[in-house]
């Protein structure tokens, strides 16, 4: 079946320091998603991307659709202390559904 | 975004009674709702499909005899947890299916 392998599965960085995480896949995609999850609360979209090649921007965060369509990576550029939480990487079910399947998850945290 | 409502948002209850879920779409319809479970340090996973209706769908291994799911009008669906375990326990996140896909804000289950 269609799995999401995502890595680093935690990360402790400096304020101010850059990060990457990135999300591969043994099947196709049509759209890689990006969510952050604070504690208690559900996911809240970051960044969505919808072709291969396309590399696409949020603020400091910034996203790219691997040419391949089986892996996407997810730049979070000077960090601050809220960006702690949990980063997903998420696809959608083959057949265009609507249900997603989720990477494990980055647990970023960020220091002072 | 689309505003997804959740209720409760947290809920504490005794092995063998039932709880009850609602999830709100407050700005738009939604015809398809997803509902995700998601325990401790892992990442969310699909547990039914409900249609505005029609019988909802679930994923393999998800009891649809425990977990049951009701979508009585556009806006909302509500999952029941029919005579909860422990093991229930668990975060649930609706999701309705839109053009993007955007959360709820969860539940927070535990069942003593």
């Amino acid at each position: 079946g269609q799995q999401l392998n995502q890595s680093p599965q935690s990360m402790f960085i400096q304020e101010g320091e850059d990060v990457s995480m990135n999300c591969t896949s043994s099947s196709i995609f049509n759209t890689w998603l990006w969510y952050k999850q604070d504690p208690g609360e559900g996911p809240v979209l970051l960044i969505a991307l919808y072709k291969a090649g396309e590399l696409t921007s949020n603020g400091r965060l910034t996203a790219q659709f691997g040419i391949t369509r089986k892996d996407s990576f997810l730049n979070i550029s000077a960090s601050i202390p809220s960006d702690v939480g949990i980063y997903f990487c998420a696809g959608f079910f083959s057949g265009n559904t609507g249900k997603l399947i989720f990477g494990q998850g980055t647990t970023l945290q960020v220091k002072p | 975004g689309a505003v997804v409502s959740q209720h409760p948002s947290w809920v504490i209850c005794k092995s063998g009674t039932s709880v009850k879920i609602e999830c709100r779409s407050l700005d738009f319809q939604a015809t398809t709702m997803f509902w995700y479970r998601q325990f401790p340090k892992q990442s969310l996973m699909l547990m039914a499909t409900s249609n505005e209706g029609s019988k909802a769908t679930y994923e393999q291994g998800v009891e649809k005899d425990k977990f049951l799911i009701n979508h009585a009008s556009l806006t909302l669906s509500t999952l029941t947890v029919t005579s909860a375990h422990p093991e229930d326990s668990s975060f649930y996140i609706c999701s309705p299916h839109t053009d993007t896909q955007y959360f709820g804000p969860g539940t927070r289950l535990t069942v003593l």
